[in-house]
């Protein structure tokens, strides 16, 4: 059981725009900043938003992130088949005093 | 551009102490967060725990009980025991770097690629 709450599974049509949510808690998504992630198939994970909204040097501007409260989302836009991987939200939680994870979405490009 | 690369036995028997390395290139292993994150075949990410270069540790509490983390400066290297292993500890084992010095808290700009380990008899 995962300490994050995402979907398993999103999809859109190339183009498209599609949002992967993220739930949590006051302990971890409500006080500290969100990461997400994605994952290609065989391949390590890769940093796409740091802190809510920064996408680090070098991901596309396709990639963008928000937080209110206790909820995060990451939105890609102009979906490209390229996209087609497994999302993570993480943050620290401050009662576990450690990072958890969401429990990954499996975009799909149709 | 840091690079990290895993090392270690691809088999391990039950009950028996899992010990992984981590090799860093083109950086400083005497600054900065490092961690180690592993992920069961066909599951999601699980956070094991990391190092601080000062020495300091943070342990996933499900893990807690069977885990170490060290960092050995003078090589470059920091290292992951998991004693008492079992087939759930089954996994691909990353290290990874946070983003920003002095920060632990996530934000893994760098990753090794992997390295499976299999808990069987």
């Amino acid at each position: 059981q995962s300490m994050l709450t995402q979907p398993p599974s999103a999809s859109g049509t190339p183009g498209q725009r599609v949002i992967v949510s993220c739930s949590g808690s006051n302990s971890n998504v409500g006080r500290n900043t969100v990461n997400w992630y994605q994952q290609l198939p065989g391949t390590a994970p890769k940093l796409v938003i740091s802190r809510n909204n920064q996408a680090p040097s070098g991901v596309p501007d396709r990639f963008s992130g928000s937080k209110s409260g206790t909820s995060a989302s990451l939105a890609i836009s102009g979906l490209q088949s390229e996209d087609e991987a497994d999302y993570y939200c993480a943050a620290w939680d401050d009662n576990l005093n450690g990072v958890v994870f969401g429990g990954g979405t499996r975009l799909t490009v149709l | 551009q840091v690079q990290l690369q895993e090392s270690g036995p691809g088999l391990v028997r039950p009950s028996e102490t899992l010990t992984l390395t981590c090799s860093i290139s083109a950086g400083s292993i005497s600054s900065y967060c490092w961690s180690w994150i592993r992920q069961p075949p066909g599951k999601g990410l699980e956070w094991i725990g990391h190092i601080y270069y000062t020495g300091s540790t943070s342990y996933n509490p499900s893990l807690k009980s069977r885990v170490t983390i060290s960092l050995d400066t003078p090589n470059s290297q920091f290292s992951l025991k998991l004693r008492s292993v079992t087939a759930a500890d089954t996994a691909l084992y990353f290290c990874a770097r946070d983003l920003r010095d002095g920060y632990c808290d996530g934000e893994w700009g760098s990753w090794g690629q992997g390295t499976l380990v299999t808990v069987s008899s």
